[in-house]
């Protein structure tokens, strides 16, 4: 089975802070992918990566950065976070045309 | 904008009665489907895939896709209480260097008892 492990469940950030999400996977996928879910709004994809240290912009990029240093661990990167980045943040991988795979999430609260 | 609609719902159905769920999308080179299954606080879980025209049954699930009318289903034969989740149907796309999914917003389903 394909595991996909998120650092954290649960996150409390102070606003301003810089705040560092982490995913792992075992299963030697190229692309790993970084979405945000809000209620009424769905999964919203922020930055993917296709190979390590190679990434690109999602629908959502603005006030995010990634890192792909290597190939099983992908971070998403609130360079100083605000409360508008309070949600339930997702990681996935996958390759081809497989399906992806998703982490636990991490529900993160900025206050 | 390449989209996926789906009915957000809630679909509410008796226990052991067939629940169905409907997605369309917009892209017609999509290639790849699949449905994923969110209980509530939790991550998206796959429970099919499907890539050619026809029916795919997996146990009480059956996906059904129609490239030419740009439609794609999911069928829960017998129903149970522990289906009661949000069902998020997803389209695969090539875009940039890496395949994507596009999402649907989801269609929440609850099986009474």
């Amino acid at each position: 089975d394909v595991k996909v492990t998120q650092s954290s469940r649960y996150l409390v950030k102070r606003t301003g802070e810089k705040v560092f999400l982490e995913c792992v996977q075992d299963m030697d996928h190229e692309n790993m992918f970084w979405y945000r879910q809000d209620p009424g709004l769905g999964l919203r994809l922020i930055y993917f990566s296709y190979d390590v240290k190679m990434k690109e912009k999602g629908d959502i990029p603005e006030g995010y950065s990634v890192s792909r240093e290597k190939k099983e661990r992908f971070s998403l990167i609130l360079e100083s976070a605000s409360t508008n980045q309070t949600s339930m943040y997702l990681c996935a991988s996958g390759t081809g045309n497989q399906p992806q795979h998703f982490g636990d999430g991490t529900r993160l609260s900025i206050l | 904008q390449k989209e996926v609609e789906q009915n957000s719902g809630p679909l509410s159905v008796p226990e052991g009665a067939i629940a169905s769920l409907n997605c369309t999308y917009s892209d017609r080179v999509s290639q790849s489907f699949f449905w994923y299954r969110q209980y509530s606080g939790k991550s998206p879980e796959l429970i099919m895939s499907i890539y050619s025209n026809g029916d795919k049954e997996d146990g009480r699930f059956t996906a059904q896709l129609n490239k030419a009318s740009q439609y794609v289903s999911l069928l829960i034969r017998d129903s149970q209480p522990s289906d009661s989740a949000t069902y998020l149907c997803a389209v695969g796309i090539s875009s940039g260097s890496a395949r994507q999914l596009t999402f649907g917003s989801g269609t929440q389903l609850t099986v009474l008892p």
